[in-house]
């Protein structure tokens, strides 16, 4: 079975300092993951997706996430934060039926990123 | 292109009531998943629909329901609400198991 863990529940930088959001899974095929952000009082937002490409992938607003198949990681990175980064961030699992993707969602707990000025 | 869009917003119930949640996906997307998302059990799969079909469903009980019409909207219906019912319900839409899925901005539901 498929799984996300999100090593940190809180993380807190400074604006204009580099952000680390860490994530492991665990897949007994190759996944597709995926990282989403959620703003208050609303619905998720997708940042970006790996899909067996290129282990570097480039999202949205300057995040990128790079997949580590030997560390079962996907980490997500931003080399500078904004004050409108701060969010709460899902590293996300497509849960898979041998080795095809189903229509269902594995959500890691979440990361609240909290950016200081 | 509209996003997902998701009806109503909020909700108020009260214990035992019943409550039927409204999700339309983006145009052109068949899938379309529902999730419940609350502060102590984080974002749980309820199930997806694909061409009016269930294709997949989490482990709620048999109080939550749902169904795909055939221009791709679905409903979620929750029968003899409890308080732990409370949450927000999420829709999402994507146009095949293989591409990301979109959500709307969901529907609070609080059971008194």
């Amino acid at each position: 079975a498929q799984s996300v863990t999100q090593l940190d529940s809180h993380v807190s930088v400074s604006e204009g300092t580099p952000v680390l959001l860490r994530c492991n899974y665990s897949s007994s095929y190759s996944p597709s993951l995926f990282w989403y952000v959620q703003h208050p009082n609303k619905g998720l937002q997708l940042l970006l997706k790996y899909t067996s490409a290129a282990t570097l992938v480039k999202g949205i607003n300057g995040f990128e996430a790079e997949f580590k198949k030997s560390e079962t990681s996907f980490h997500l990175t931003k080399p500078s934060a904004h004050m409108s980064d701060a969010a709460e961030y899902f590293c996300v699992v497509s849960s898979l039926h041998g080795s095809s993707n189903t229509g269902k969602l594995i959500f890691g707990q979440g990361t609240t990123l909290q950016v200081k000025p | 292109k509209a996003g997902v869009t998701q009806t109503p917003r909020y909700l108020i119930k009260t214990r035992g009531q019943q409550v039927t949640l409204s999700c339309s996906p983006i145009s052109g997307h068949r899938s379309v998943s529902w999730y419940q998302q609350t502060p102590g059990q984080g974002l749980q799969f309820l199930f997806e629909y694909f061409s009016e079909t269930q294709r997949n469903k989490g482990n709620f009980p048999g109080r939550f329901s749902g169904r795909q019409f055939s221009n791709s909207r679905s409903e979620m219906n929750v029968s003899t609400l409890e308080l732990g019912d409370s949450a927000l319900y999420l829709c999402a839409s994507s146009l095949d198991n293989n591409q990301p899925q979109h959500f709307g901005d969901g529907t609070r539901l609080s059971i008194l």
